[in-house]
């Protein structure tokens, strides 16, 4: 079972570099979010999308953008990243029936100089 | 707006004791879920337990339970015969029982002792 499967692992990037972090999932759920952990302050929503075709701001979406590309993968694009998006990224699913049940990838360890 | 607070960032435990982490949190909402998630070095995050804020009963997992205190807004975490594999990051969530955003706390590190 592969559940919710990001890429790349890692990635470095220069400051105004542009690039996608890729989500999909393979359990069917409707929601699907991106998070990035930084030390000292948890997990921080960026975006959510609560079925195909839908996308909303989360707490902290300045300097991203998303796009729900059909239901299983929804994807997280930096246009021109700045040091201060150097963070763990996580992208996480969730069945709308059970949306207390997060499903989380395995995260994107993103540096940007 | 909704915060959550863990205010221990680290902490240990010997092997086979019982440990508590605490978490509090703030909200004006009535109905809500509480949440703890494992992180472990590998950096997936795992559901640890749950628990409806309408439930005046305490969640239970096997060795994992909490102590959930609605009037103070307090939720801990009681993790039972600590084992080496409970090492990991453990963060408090809260989620309103309307929507499906999440608010994590900052995280606690728990290092279990052999």
């Amino acid at each position: 079972n592969a559940g919710v499967t990001q890429t790349p692992k890692f990635q470095v990037l220069k400051t105004g570099q542009s690039m996608t972090l890729q989500c999909a999932q393979d359990m069917n759920h409707n929601s699907m979010y991106w998070y990035r952990q930084d030390p000292g302050m948890g997990l921080r929503l960026i975006y959510y999308s609560a079925s195909e075709g839908t996308t909303d701001k989360g707490e902290v979406p300045n300097g991203y953008n998303v796009s729900r590309l059909n239901k299983r993968e929804f994807s997280l694009r930096l246009e021109s990243a700045a040091p201060s998006q150097t963070s763990v990224y996580f992208c996480a699913s969730s069945e709308t029936r059970e949306v207390e049940k997060l499903f989380f990838g395995s995260g994107t360890q993103l540096s940007v100089l | 707006a909704q915060t959550v607070t863990q205010s221990q960032p680290e902490m240990s435990v010997q092997e086979a004791e019982t440990v508590t982490l605490s978490c509090t949190y703030d909200t004006s909402e009535n109905n809500y879920y509480l949440f703890w998630y494992k992180q472990p070095p590998s950096r997936q995050m795992i559901l640890v337990i749950r628990q409806e804020a309408y439930k005046q009963q305490n969640a239970t997992e096997n060795r994992f339970s909490v102590n959930f205190q609605k009037a103070a807004k307090s939720f801990s975490l009681k993790i039972s015969d600590s084992q080496l594999g409970d090492t990991a990051m453990y963060f408090c969530a809260f989620m309103k029982n309307t929507g499906n955003q999440f608010y994590f706390g900052t995280g606690t590190s728990l290092t279990v002792i052999p």
